[in-house]
């Protein structure tokens, strides 16, 4: 079983419709959580960092960590055609390496 | 732009031989981490060096180096290459040793025929 699980996709939805990306883990240690988003043929970018539980907001972005349930999500508001990209989850814990996910395609039709 | 830049951008080459991939860093950043990139494998981290030194190790082949110069430009050597190899190759930094975000390079695009 790997660590950090993320279902590869493609999950492909209508412009305008809310997505709901997700990561499921193992190691409670956990602490550091975050979401890249890549573009074909660029390298990731980062697009959320949270501490511990709870919800952090930016814009159309959020992010939430539940950590009883070892299980984080990225929601996407309003969802546009420049938001298709693969979606990669990546934590850690407070010294150690990043450990990441395979990384979710997502795919807005306009 | 991330501030983080490698060449070359793509790279063809053959089986058994060599290619050297550089990166280099954000002006600033310490932390320079190599990364692989295939289809079905995912992001996978190979090696982290801290101003100079290697910090960290991951799935790295023994037929693959780096090493981080006085400048902090790094250089990652891939010998005796296999058709496995061929894989996007990202390079990424941070400005300490490792708890901070990892700006990411465009990558070298690596294909081995």
């Amino acid at each position: 079983q790997k660590e950090v699980e993320q279902d590869p996709g493609p999950l492909s939805v209508p412009e305008g419709a809310i997505v709901s990306l997700n990561c499921t883990y193992s190691n409670s240690a956990f602490q550091y959580f975050m979401w890249y988003r890549q573009y074909s043929r660029k390298g990731p970018e980062l697009l959320m960092y949270t501490y511990s539980s709870g919800n952090k907001e930016d814009g159309r972005f959020t992010a939430q960590v539940d950590k009883s349930s070892k299980y984080i999500s990225l929601f996407i508001r309003d969802s546009q055609p420049s938001d298709s990209a693969t979606y990669l989850c990546a934590m850690r814990e407070s010294n150690y390496q990043l450990i990441w996910g395979a990384g979710t395609k997502l795919i807005i039709k306009p | 732009d991330s501030g983080v830049t490698q060449t070359p951008k793509h790279l063809i080459t053959a089986t058994g031989q060599r290619v050297t991939l550089r990166c280099s860093p954000r002006s600033g950043d310490l932390s320079v981490y190599w990364y692989q990139q295939s289809l079905d494998q995912g992001l996978q981290f190979l090696i982290q060096y801290y101003n100079g030194e290697e910090r960290a190790k991951g799935n790295i082949l023994e037929r693959f180096s780096a090493q981080q110069f006085p400048d902090l430009h790094s250089e990652l050597n891939l010998s005796s290459l296999e058709l496995g190899d061929s894989a996007l190759y990202f390079c990424a930094s941070s400005p300490g040793t490792g708890k901070e975000t990892q700006y990411f390079g465009p990558g070298t695009r690596l294909l081995v025929l």
